[in-house]
């Protein structure tokens, strides 16, 4: 299966501040895809990232609080802009492990643990 | 529409008992689903899955979960807990039928107590 590095593994950000995270698989992948883990809650998808195309974003995510990058197979960058301490959470990357099942099986990064102050 | 249901955040288990951890699910159409571990300060790693073949799923590091469609249930069970199976689990659901959008749980914590 894919292996993915995530940078940074961790920051600690001013409040009104940007912070860009970056994703490399070290295998190509067509979909990419940016989660949230809150304290105490589930995993949340935030979009879904097609190499050369808009990225794809769910219900309560909005391009311009998290701008994605999809420069091609192997990148991805999600980007958590004008930040407040509700933005504090791990951000994981995912990419679709194997589809011989039919099953979507996610492999994930090792996260990248923001705190905003 | 899906969505998965863990009972227990946090379950203790000495080591060497039996480790059950309980997920429920909902879906509108047969379900494919999964179980995940995180070790700390690691990605989540793929357990086992289900996909409509045999309803005891075996997964890695002696971990099994049964589908039992009746009860909307796919517990995770492991006979004998070991220390190093300390860590956060997540229970995880998707339509079946190509790629689909995964639904996860809450996770629950289990602590194994020496």
């Amino acid at each position: 299966s894919a292996v993915i590095s995530q940078k940074p593994s961790r920051d600690i950000c001013q409040r009104g501040t940007s912070l860009t995270i970056q994703c490399q698989v070290d295998s190509q992948v067509t979909m990419m895809f940016w989660y949230r883990q809150q304290p105490g809650q589930s995993l949340t998808l935030i979009a879904t990232a097609n190499q050369g195309s808009e990225a794809t974003y769910e219900s309560g995510f909005v391009i311009d609080k998290f701008p994605i990058s999809r420069p091609n197979l192997t990148f991805s960058t999600l980007t958590v802009s004008n930040m407040s301490p509700e933005d504090s959470s791990i951000y994981l990357c995912s990419v679709e492990r194997d589809t011989d099942s039919g099953a979507n099986v996610l492999t994930f990064g090792a996260g990248s643990r923001l705190t905003v102050l | 529409a899906q969505s998965v249901t863990q009972l227990g955040s946090h379950v203790s288990v000495s080591e060497g008992a039996l480790v059950l951890l309980r997920c429920n699910y909902s879906s509108s159409v047969p379900p494919y689903l999964f179980w995940y571990v995180q070790y700390p300060n690691q990605g989540l790693q793929l357990l086992l899955k289900y996909t409509s073949a045999a309803t005891l799923v075996k997964g890695i590091n002696g971990f099994e979960a049964e589908f039992k469609k009746s009860e909307t249930s796919f517990h995770l069970t492991k006979p004998s807990a070991h220390m190093s199976d300390a860590a956060e689990y997540f229970c995880a659901v998707s339509p079946s039928g190509g790629y689909q959008k995964v639904t996860f749980g809450i996770g629950t914590k289990l602590q194994v107590i020496p």
